[in-house]
Order: C-alpha cells, then sequence, then structure tokens
C-alpha cells in the first residue's frame, strides 16, 4: 500500500525557516517524481514543487522561487521542503504527492502556520 | 496564462448524475489531465486521468460510478448515483513545460 506521511509542520514567524519531510512507503521511491503541493481555503490546490527521480531537476512556483529548496534521499525514501524567508500567505496545508507529471497518490498533509 | 478552468460550484440530487467540466485553455487542448477528490477536512484523493491520447486510467479503488471523457478543449468527470460523501472539492491538474504543475480552480458539489 503505498503510504505518504508527511511531519514539520508548525508554527513559525514571518522571516523564519521552517523544514517538512515527506516518508515514503509501499513504492519504490527512487523511481517516481515527488511534488508538494499546498492548500488553503481561499485559494485552493497551489503546486508548490517538484523534483524528479533522481533530485537532479527541481521546479518551483513563482511565489516560492529563491525560498523553498525541495530534495530528496532515495536511500531513505525521504522528500524534504525546505521553506526560508516565510510569509504570512505561506500559511497552507503542505501535501507531499508522488507521480510523474500528473499526481497519484497524496499524503494527508502538514499544517503551517506563519504568523506573529 | 489561465491554463484550467472550472466552474466553481455545481449541484446535483442523491442518486442522480452530475458531469463537472474542466476546460483547457487554447494552446494546450490536447494535454493530459488528473482529476482529484478533497472531501471537507480531507487530504486530496487522485481519482483518474485522461491521457492526451484520449484514454482514461483511474486510481486504485474508485468506483465505476466515476467516469472520464472528453470533448475539444473540454474534460469530464461524471459521478453517477450520487452519495452523500460524494460532497467535495473536485479539482484537475495538468504539467505544462515553463508552467509546470497547474490545478484548475476547484468546483465544489454540492449533493442535495
Amino acid at each position: 500500500e503505498v503510504q505518504l506521511v508527511e511531519s514539520g509542520g508548525g508554527l513559525v514567524q514571518p522571516g523564519g525557516s521552517l523544514r517538512l519531510s515527506c516518508e515514503a512507503s509501499g513504492f519504490t521511491f527512487s523511481s517516481y517524481w515527488m511534488h508538494w503541493v499546498r492548500h488553503t481555503p481561499g485559494k485552493g490546490l497551489v503546486w508548490v514543487s517538484h523534483v524528479n527521480s533522481d533530485g537532479s531537476r527541481t521546479t518551483y512556483a513563482d511565489s516560492v522561487k529563491g525560498r523553498f529548496t525541495i530534495s530528496r534521499d532515495n536511500a531513505k525514501n525521504t522528500l524534504y521542503l525546505q521553506m526560508t524567508s516565510l510569509r504570512a500567505e505561506d500559511t497552507a496545508l503542505y501535501y507531499c504527492a508522488r507521480g510523474g507529471e500528473l499526481i497519484d497518490y497524496w499524503g494527508q498533509g502538514t499544517l503551517v502556520t506563519v504568523s506573529s | 496564462q489561465l491554463v484550467l478552468t472550472q466552474s466553481p460550484s455545481a449541484s446535483a440530487s442523491l442518486g442522480a448524475s452530475v458531469k463537472l467540466t474542466c476546460t483547457l485553455s487554447s494552446g494546450h487542448n490536447n494535454y493530459a489531465i488528473a482529476w482529484h477528490q478533497q472531501r471537507p477536512e480531507k487530504g486530496p484523493r487522485y481519482l483518474m486521468k485522461h491521457n492526451s491520447d484520449g484514454s482514461h486510467s483511474k486510481g486504485d479503488g474508485i468506483p465505476d460510478r466515476f467516469s472520464g471523457s472528453r470533448s475539444g478543449a473540454e474534460r469530464y468527470l461524471t459521478i453517477s448515483s450520487l452519495q452523500s460523501d460524494d460532497e467535495a472539492d473536485y479539482y484537475c491538474q495538468t504539467w505544462v513545460s515553463g508552467i509546470n504543475g497547474v490545478f484548475g480552480g476547484g468546483t465544489k458539489l454540492t449533493v442535495l
């Protein structure tokens, strides 16, 4: 059974940093692209970032480019999202998701709240 | 550069059918898309994808009540025999080189 379990969310002040993790199991992690997607009630689902299967290529939404870094450790079956210079508008539920270009499995999410 | 357009809301009665639409913008109308369901207070769930060759494939355990079709730039998700727990937000998603991951704005389905 495919499982994606996010962790690392929490309350952080504006300008602060946070690292999210996503532990994967039930499939060959190193064979798939992985994505981070966030959800807010006002904007719905918004794609944030992706990394290809071997970690050699990454892409980002314009809203997080230069502030967020996606990475993966295929030996540990784990995906990461390093978030810096956090803003109030980064407040959201963050989901890790498996794909190629299209997502076919989702985690349950971890909540990030950016507030003073 | 709006790529995927969805109506904000839809409604249908319990036991009836509903057809949700995702419209691809000009220049993108042959792209593959995926449909995802997000029930209230739950994580998203992958439902199915429309491949660029016109074929469809469903996610694990997705019932036959969920089906897909297409016409030109429009992609449809039809849910038949509506149940109360079909009440959810439905999103379409695609990938466009240079824009990368894209979601539609979502359709909130109300089951009456």
